[in-house]
This record gives structure tokens, C-alpha cells and sequence, in this order.
């Protein structure tokens, strides 16, 4: 069974471009969430999507956003990049996404797309 | 607000000996917790979690406690290897009502050394 795929793995940009990364889920998991993480931050958490809905969404400015396809693939979007933007960016599934369910807890995670803006 | 907190940085341990990680919170309402590995390219994986009723889960080397009134979770590794040394993430589950969906909160993280 293929894990979460994100893509592209690497990327340079440069500051007031606009950048689309995407992510498939594992095979039958319907709920995507995607996180950033810098030095000394953490995992911060952007947005969750279910059934091409946002569930649930942190503290991140409008730049970021993010739509989810019928197949449960994912892609997220940052418009207007700043070099504060530059970050490993990581998608993570579970099996569903409402129900209040032991299988929701963990999430299975990318390997992620390390975005770089210069 | 950081709702979950890994106040070491780091943490250096000789092989064969016990590695303890710790975690604190904030959020009573957390429903889970959970414990991620990280390799530097590569994403978390799933280590070891707890429910909020239990105090203890076991699985392997990895055991996490839990103390719901100190709101305060370890993870205890038993004997450490070289293989375990990694970023070690925790991470607390809240299911959200409204609207439902779930979300991790996570620490800012733990790097683990074990030495030979």
C-alpha cells in the first residue's frame, strides 16, 4: 500500500510568487490535513479537509489556502510569498474524517516539500 | 498560545540506557496523545499513542505515561539504540465538534542522540 505522496519534494521561489504543492493520501483515506514546520517551531497546523470541505483551519494568514479533490487528493496553495514562508511543508491522512473514531487519531505523514523562497 | 510543550531541546543518552522524553499541556479537553519520530528529509511516523482515560501504554521499548492532573506525558525508551536517534514529536488529539474534523497539535520537538 503506497504512503502519502507530496509533490514536488524540493522547491525555490522567490519572494511575491505564488506556489501550489500537492498530496495524495493513502489509498482509501479521506481526510487530509497539512502542516508547516520550521526550526524551533514545530509542526504548526494550516487546514484539514474532508469530502472537498476545510474542517478545520489554524492560525495562518488568507495567503494560505488549500482545496481538496473528490479523489481525496490535496493541494495547498501560498500566494504573495514571503521569506518567512520558507519551510518544510507536510501533508498528512486518516482513514475519515468526521466521525469521532480510535482511526482518526494518528495521522500518516508525507515526507513532505521543503520550500524555499528567496 | 503553545498548547503543547517540549521543553528540551535535546537529549543525549548512552546506548543500552533508558530515554525519557517529556511533554506538557494545557488543553484538558485533549483526547489523545501521541508520540511521532522524525528522520532529518523524511516525514513524522507514528510511534506510540495514549487515550486521555489510561495512564500508561506499552508497546515494545516504547512506553508513554500519562498524568492528566500534572496535564504531563513521557516517553520512555528502554534500552535506546543508535537507530532511535531522531526528533521525537508529541502530539495531542482534540476531535472538533463543530463542523467535526480533527487536529494534532504538536511540541516543538525533542532531538534524541543515543551515543555508542
Amino acid at each position: 500500500k503506497a504512503g502519502v505522496t507530496q509533490t514536488p519534494r524540493y522547491l525555490i521561489k522567490t519572494r511575491g510568487q505564488q506556489v501550489t504543492l500537492s498530496c495524495s493520501p493513502i489509498s482509501g483515506h479521506r481526510s487530509v490535513s497539512w502542516y508547516q514546520q520550521t526550526p524551533g517551531q514545530g509542526l504548526q497546523f494550516l487546514f484539514e479537509y474532508f469530502s472537498e470541505t476545510q474542517r478545520n483551519k489554524g492560525n495562518f494568514p488568507g495567503r494560505f489556502s488549500g482545496r481538496q479533490f473528490s479523489n481525496s487528493r490535496s493541494e495547498m496553495n501560498v500566494s504573495t510569498l514571503e521569506l518567512g514562508d520558507s519551510a518544510l511543508y507536510l501533508c498528512a491522512s486518516r482513514p475519515v474524517g468526521i466521525h469521532k473514531d480510535r482511526r482518526n487519531t494518528e495521522a500518516f505523514f508525507g515526507q513532505g516539500t521543503r520550500l524555499t523562497v528567496v | 498560545d503553545q498548547q503543547v510543550k517540549q521543553n528540551s531541546p535535546s537529549l543525549s543518552v548512552q546506548e543500552g540506557r533508558i530515554s525519557i522524553l517529556n511533554c506538557d499541556y494545557t488543553n484538558s479537553m485533549f483526547d489523545y496523545f501521541l508520540w511521532y519520530k522524525k528522520y532529518p528529509a523524511e516525514g513524522p511516523t507514528f510511534l506510540i499513542s495514549i487515550s486521555s482515560i489510561k495512564d500508561k501504554n506499552e508497546d515494545g521499548r516504547f512506553t508513554v505515561f500519562l498524568n492528566k492532573s500534572a496535564k504531563h506525558l513521557s516517553l520512555h525508551i528502554v534500552p535506546s539504540q543508535p537507530g532511535d536517534s531522531a526528533v521525537y514529536f508529541c502530539a495531542a488529539h482534540l476531535y472538533i465538534l463543530t463542523g467535526g474534523g480533527n487536529k494534532l497539535t504538536f511540541g516543538t520537538g525533542t532531538q534524541l542522540k543515543v551515543e555508542l
